[in-house]
């Protein structure tokens, strides 16, 4: 069974830093993993998708990698915003053809 | 225009009603889901569905039904509803369930709190 963990639970850093998420899962036989982001109140918002084949994926300020035979991914988000303050989920779509969800890491950024 | 929509939006209930979560996607996709998102934030698939194939999550009690009218529209019926169903439940959708690089959008979600 696919179990899927991020760390830290909350973290909270000063305006203009970088930072890194992290997310491990037990399973290497994935199709996919995905960073999405939750906003207080609201639905999921898909950031970044990897494909098993490839080794990250960026979009603007947000650099996702994934290591597949290690079962982590990392989320490098550079020169954090207040904006960027979420809940920021990772999730692995495995031989279930099902998303497998983290519980979470809660990003605030101070102003 | 939104492309993933949930109605209602809150639900409060007492226990043993019946009720039902209505989802509607405008993206012209093939593949609904239904998450459920407890109180420690853990979001946890229930089904997905096209129009070929039910996945069900094994651990989803019979009392959840998915219903699909057409394919761009997946309710949530729940039945006897128990204090433990308090939740936010989300619909998404995606191109297909493939192997590969399917993105899945999700509704607002919806707030059920069963009294």
């Amino acid at each position: 069974k696919q179990e899927v963990t991020q760390i830290p639970a909350a973290l909270s850093v000063p305006e203009g830093e970088n930072l890194v998420l992290n997310c491990s899962f037990t399973d290497s036989a994935i199709y996919n993993l995905q960073w999405f982001r939750q906003d207080p109140g609201k639905g999921l918002t898909s950031l970044l998708l990897i494909q098993s084949s490839q080794r990250e994926q960026t979009s603007g300020r947000l650099n996702a990698s994934l290591d597949k035979s290690s079962g982590r991914s990392t989320l490098y988000i550079a020169a954090s915003q207040p904006g960027d303050s979420a809940t920021y989920l990772c999730a692995v779509k495995g031989s279930a053809r099902q998303l497998t969800f983290g519980s979470g890491t809660q990003l605030t950024v101070l102003p | 225009d939104t492309a993933v929509s949930q109605t209602p939006k809150y639900l409060v209930t007492q226990m043993g009603n019946d009720k039902s979560i209505k989802c509607e996607q405008n993206l012209g996709h093939d593949t609904m889901y239904w998450y459920k998102q407890d109180s420690k934030k853990f979001l946890k698939i229930m089904f997905s569905y096209n129009n070929k194939e039910l996945i069900i999550n094994e651990t989803v009690p019979n009392r959840f039904s998915p219903k699909s009218p057409d394919k761009a529209h997946l309710n949530l019926h729940i039945n006897s509803l128990e204090l433990g169903d308090s939740a936010v439940y989300f619909c998404a959708s995606s191109k297909a369930v493939s192997e590969g690089g399917d993105t899945q959008y999700f509704g607002p979600g919806t707030r059920l709190t069963v009294l």
